[in-house]
């Protein structure tokens, strides 16, 4: 099975925040990630929060990972138009010789409307 | 300037022939990457380099072979191309293979084998 798990789509208004979740199943993951992917576009890293933080605040990007439930959230303040992308969810271990790989979830659509 | 570079950003190709995707970056990393990206946008890291070295060569069909020159290039070459081939292709890179450090990607080569 998949390594990481996320929800496919999310919409919401303008303006109200969105609130982007994802699980993982390693215990041994060190780093994880969210990048945003736009239409047409590659990936680009938003934040990363290490696995001994349990929130990461960046301007409009609040991440919140609890450890013993292995489930990372990204909330996005005020969510603009520009926002919508698709949203991945990575994380990375010291698994044996998979160091520096990046195990990477579906990704979820978010849609943000006016 | 762009920090990594993937030429073409699109490729249509018939059955059976041989492609070359070419990626470069700029940003004086030590480590590269390819990674797949399907129709229902899983990514999964398909090789990795680090200072031209193999390092990472996941459960891929050996028709995949990647080719690198050096430390700021990685070439991926596709024989026989199927079906089953057609997907976005991401080059990345780091710094090092550390959980800690940031993959920078491409916009992806969108492959579409007819």
């Amino acid at each position: 099975g998949e390594d990481v798990e996320q929800s496919l789509f999310l919409s919401v208004r303008e303006g109200d925040s969105s609130v982007i979740n994802c699980t993982y199943t390693d215990s041994s993951s060190t780093y994880l990630y969210w990048y945003k992917q736009e239409p047409g576009a590659g990936l680009q890293l938003l934040t990363y929060i290490f696995s001994n933080m349990d929130m990461k605040q960046d301007q409009r990007l609040t991440v919140l990972l609890n450890k013993k439930d292995k489930h990372l959230s990204l909330r996005i303040a005020d969510t603009q138009t520009g926002d919508s992308a698709i949203y991945f969810c990575a994380e990375t271990s010291n698994r044996g010789s998979t160091l520096g790989r990046l195990y990477f979830g579906r990704g979820t659509q978010l849609t943000v409307w006016p | 300037d762009t920090a990594v570079s993937q030429t073409p950003k699109y490729l249509v190709t018939q059955m059976g022939n041989d492609k070359s995707i070419k990626c470069e970056q700029n940003l004086g990393h030590d480590t590269m990457y390819w990674y797949k990206q399907d129709s229902k946008k899983f990514l999964k890291i398909m090789f990795s380099y680090n200072n031209k070295e193999l390092i990472i060569n996941e459960t891929v069909p050996n028709r995949f072979s990647p080719k690198s020159p050096d430390k700021a290039h990685l070439n991926l070459h596709i024989n026989s191309l199927e079906l089953g081939d057609s997907a976005v292709y991401f080059c990345a890179s780091s710094q090092g293979q550390g959980m800690n450090t940031e993959a920078f990607f491409g916009q992806g080569t969108r492959l579409t084998v007819v």
